[in-house]
């Protein structure tokens, strides 16, 4: 079985500063990796994905994730952020080969100017 | 190419009543995928069909949930009858083949609450 932590609840930060959003998982198993973005009143909105090769992802909106197997762990990072970027972030992982997605709490990202 | 829909947006219902929930999946997805988000808990997988045939059903929560997917095409769950704990946003997904590199679309989601 997976399991997938998102170590911040709510992560505050000011317009054009860096952000990492933390998340660890746990598995017997190979994974796949995601982050998922809610915007408010929207739907889940993949971000980006790791498969396999290159440790960094990068995905839409200018961030990137980088998967380190040996503490497992997939944090997202973005260098500057933008008021846009507020919304609901998840952190996702799938046994290879399976398809249920197993998520993490989610974390709200909140940029103020 | 429209995206995932989902109806209604949102329910009120009383504890004990019946409720249905649609999901539209996106044109030519076979695998459509049903997903819960209780209050302050993370989403949850809840059903899977690949067309009309249930392919994991593992995380549904009871036999109060039916869900169904008939001719492959939409699929609707059905609550009954709802309890307060059922109160949550409900999330459908698709993807086009069984494991396409991992992109599950979402809907919008429902958002149900149980009075």
């Amino acid at each position: 079985a997976q399991s997938v932590t998102q170590l911040d609840s709510q992560v505050p930060v000011f317009e054009e500063a860096p952000v990492e959003l933390r998340c660890n998982y746990s598995s017997s198993v190979s994974v796949y990796l995601f982050w998922y973005v809610q915007y408010p009143n929207q739907g889940l909105q993949l971000l980006l994905k790791y498969l396999s090769g290159s440790t960094l992802v990068k995905g839409i909106n200018g961030f990137e994730a980088e998967f380190n197997k040996s503490q497992t762990s997939f944090h997202l990072r973005k260098p500057s952020v933008h008021i846009s970027d507020t919304a609901e972030y998840f952190c996702a992982v799938s046994a290879r080969g399976g398809t249920a997605l197993i998520f993490g709490k989610g974390t709200t990202l909140s940029v103020s100017s | 190419e429209a995206g995932v829909t989902q109806f209604p947006s949102h329910s009120v219902i009383e504890k004990g009543q019946t409720v249905t929930l649609r999901c539209d999946p996106i044109s030519g997805h076979d695998n459509l995928y049903w997903y819960r988000r209780v209050m302050g808990k993370e989403i949850k997988f809840l059903l899977h069909f690949v067309k009309e045939s249930k392919q994991d059903e593992s995380g549904m929560p009871n036999n109060r949930f039916l869900a169904e997917r008939t001719g492959g095409t939409y699929s609707t769950l059905k609550v009954q009858p709802a309890e307060l704990e059922d109160s949550g946003v409900y999330f459908c997904a698709s993807s086009q083949a069984r494991w396409q590199a991992g992109v599950q679309y979402f809907g919008p989601g429902t958002r149900l609450l149980v009075l």
